[in-house]
């Protein structure tokens, strides 16, 4: 079975310029997350979906991040207009939301770098 | 407030030796869960195991084994004759509710041949 997948794996940019990443969930999964991760702050949840819903994003930075889950299968992560501190690894992780806590399955992360 | 502190930052053994990553936690809930997460050079987070408050029971899994005490809030990890390939980041992690979990700042490992 195919992971989860995220495109691009690296992206470069000039501040203020819009970023999409993009992510694929396991087939079957109904929860999913998107995670950012860097040096200073460690791994942060940004926003999840379940069932295509977006139910809790009050770890978005700012009105600059928005998150789109139009089905099942894919979901974006937009940033506009990108600044350096947006510079981080960006996860994209999927589960199989049960009545406990599912395990997260992780994509292999996009790098992106604002210059 | 919910926390999960890996107090260890980066630890550094020699090949064969036996290793143990802390993980000390802070929640006000009953029922709760914790995860340990490996993320090698590659990059990508690799789910290693989950354990509900209710079950203190040690798990083995091969050279893995976690020892959870909920009288320390503690769910630490060993791993047992360590081999390079385990050098890598480990997270602990705790749920917060719902399916949204919350991360320690992770433990570098380095296992030097």
């Amino acid at each position: 079975d195919a992971g989860v997948i995220q495109s691009p794996r690296h992206e470069v940019t000039e501040m203020g310029q819009e970023v999409t990443l993009r992510c694929k969930p396991i087939s079957g999964h109904n929860s999913l997350f998107w995670y950012r991760q860097t040096m200073m702050r460690g791994l942060e949840l940004l926003i999840y979906f379940n069932n295509n819903v977006p139910i809790d994003d009050s770890g978005m930075p700012e009105d600059r991040f928005s998150a789109k889950m139009p089905n099942a299968s894919f979901s974006t992560l937009k940033i506009q207009p990108s600044e350096p501190r947006d510079s981080a690894v960006y996860f994209c992780a999927s589960s199989l939301a049960r009545l406990i806590p599912s395990e997260q399955y992780f994509g292999p992360g996009t790098r992106l770098t604002v210059t | 407030a919910q926390k999960v502190t890996q107090a260890q930052t980066e630890i550094s053994v020699v090949e064969k030796e036996d290793v143990t990553l802390d993980c000390v936690y802070e929640t006000r809930d009953t029922t709760y869960y914790l995860f340990w997460y490996k993320q090698p050079p590659s990059g990508e987070l690799v789910f290693l195991i989950r354990r509900n408050s209710f079950d203190e029971q040690n798990e083995i899994s091969g050279r893995y084994s976690w020892n959870f005490q909920k009288s320390t809030s503690s769910f630490n990890f060993t791993i047992t004759a360590s081999q390079v390939v385990d050098s890598a980041v480990y997270f602990c992690a705790l749920t917060l509710g719902d399916d949204k979990i919350i991360f320690g700042k992770g433990t570098r490992l380095h296992i030097l041949p």
